[in-house]
């Protein structure tokens, strides 16, 4: 079957604009991540969604970035006023629930230049 | 606070080595431990998982991982290295409070000449 996707696969954006990320789970994973992947910090955790509701959104960096899930699918991940240090891997992950013990479904990763 | 440690940020093997990649953790409850491996431009992808059942655990491609507690480590292993292993490998720790949250080694980069 499909796995996790995302969306685009590559952006180059300039500094101040807002930019989207998309990522479509695994079909019937309740829940989803996303983790951004960077030279500096390396992997981090950003927010987790349970169905649409987001429990924990402790990982994401500033009040610049949100992120929203519809219909316990797609989810979109939004920075505004892009800076530089912003220039990373992100990642999005499904899994059936979110349970500690359940593997995590990677996708390919968008990677965000900002210029 | 949970984390996870891996030692050498690059391994370089020759073809039909042993593969040693070392992780140790840091958590205050008995976590749930992954290793996952990424290949150029790609996601990652889980090879084992321990969740407290058998302290070796068996993974895809061979390779295998044992908690051991005393020591806090899950080392991952391979008898034999080939070529198609060369990619960078990531330890993970789920610290089952409830955080949900996969808290990642900073990976080591494996390298396997021929």
């Amino acid at each position: 079957g499909a796995g996790v996707s995302q969306s685009p696969s590559n952006k180059v954006t300039e500094k101040g604009k807002d930019v989207e990320l998309r990522c479509d789970p695994i079909s019937g994973h309740t829940a989803l991540y996303w983790y951004r992947q960077s030279l500096g910090q390396g992997l981090e955790f950003l927010i987790y969604f349970q169905g649409n509701s987001a429990p924990d959104k402790s990982g994401l960096p500033s009040d610049r970035f949100s992120a929203e899930r519809t219909g316990g699918s797609v989810s979109t991940l939004t920075i505004q006023r892009t800076q530089q240090e912003d220039s990373a891997v992100y990642l999005c992950a499904s899994s059936l629930e979110a349970r500690d013990y359940n593997e995590q479904f990677f996708g390919p990763g968008t990677r965000l230049t900002v210029l | 606070a949970q984390s996870v440690t891996q030692l050498g940020s690059h391994v370089s093997v020759s073809e039909g080595a042993l593969v040693l990649l070392r992780c140790n953790y840091s958590s205050s409850v008995p976590p749930y431990l992954f290793w996952y491996v990424q290949y150029p431009n790609q996601g990652l992808q889980l090879l084992l998982k321990y969740t407290s059942a058998a302290t070796l655990v068996k993974g895809i491609n061979g390779f295998e991982a044992e908690f051991k507690k005393s020591e806090t480590s899950f080392h991952l292993t391979k008898p034999s290295a080939h070529m198609s292993d060369a990619a960078e490998y990531f330890c993970a720790v789920s610290d089952r409070t409830g955080r949900r949250a996969l808290t990642f080694g900073s990976g080591t980069r494996l390298q396997v000449q021929p």
